[in-house]
């Protein structure tokens, strides 16, 4: 079975723009996480979606959003791009939003603001 | 608040000695454990994890990690490195009301020959 895929891998943009990232679970994996892992940092927790609902939110901006849809796959939007979004993006897939489901990350997006 | 703390930034170690990872959590309640690896580029792979029960757990590629409550610490280990340990490691705790994981800032290990 296919890993969790996120895509682009990289990209570059510009302040004020706007990003959406795109990632799509393993197979029978109802849950997507979302982190942002600045250089140096650990990963930050942005989002928890299970079944296409909001289960978990971390402490980012409203200009970061979600969503998940019935295949379950998942996007995440930045608006009015900072600087300091510059980060690689995770997204984790498990089968259901308890803790004791693993999570399995996907390779990330790198993200670049100029 | 839940918080966790890996307090060396870079571990250098020999190929074939042993290493130890620290790992400190402040959480108000039962934890849920996890060491997780990063290869350069790559997504987190879960190494190990400590829910309750026998507080020396196994994980994959020969590590084990060890529970301490009295000094909320959470230790990797592993006997003999390999060249291809080189990487970051995480140590997370998670909410036990929904997956959501708290990262520490991670310990970059470099194996030398």
């Amino acid at each position: 079975d296919a890993g969790v895929t996120q895509s682009p891998t990289h990209l570059i943009k510009t302040r004020g723009q706007h990003v959406t990232l795109r990632c799509s679970p393993i197979s029978g994996h109802k849950s997507v996480s979302w982190y942002q892992q600045v250089l140096g940092q650990g990963p930050q927790f942005i989002f928890q979606y299970y079944e296409k609902e909001e289960r978990g939110r971390g402490n980012f901006p409203d200009r970061f959003s979600a969503r998940q849809f019935p295949n379950y796959s998942s996007e995440l939007n930045v608006n009015a791009l900072l600087l300091g979004d510059s980060a690689l993006y995770l997204c984790a897939s498990s089968r259901t939003w308890t803790i004791n489901q693993p999570q399995h990350f996907g390779d990330g997006t790198r993200l670049s603001i100029l | 608040a839940q918080s966790v703390t890996q307090p060396d930034i870079h571990i250098t170690v020999s190929e074939g000695a042993s290493l130890e990872l620290r790992c400190n959590y402040s959480y108000g309640a039962t934890p849920y454990l996890f060491w997780y690896v990063q290869s350069p580029g790559q997504g987190l792979q879960l190494l190990l994890k400590y829910f309750s029960g026998d507080t020396l757990v196994q994980g994959i590629k020969g590590f084990e990690a060890e529970f301490k409550r009295s000094q909320s610490s959470f230790t990797l280990r592993k006997p003999s490195v390999h060249w291809s340990d080189a990487a970051e490691y995480f140590c997370a705790v998670g909410k036990n009301t929904g997956n959501q994981f708290y990262f520490g800032t991670g310990t970059s290990l470099t194996v030398i020959p």
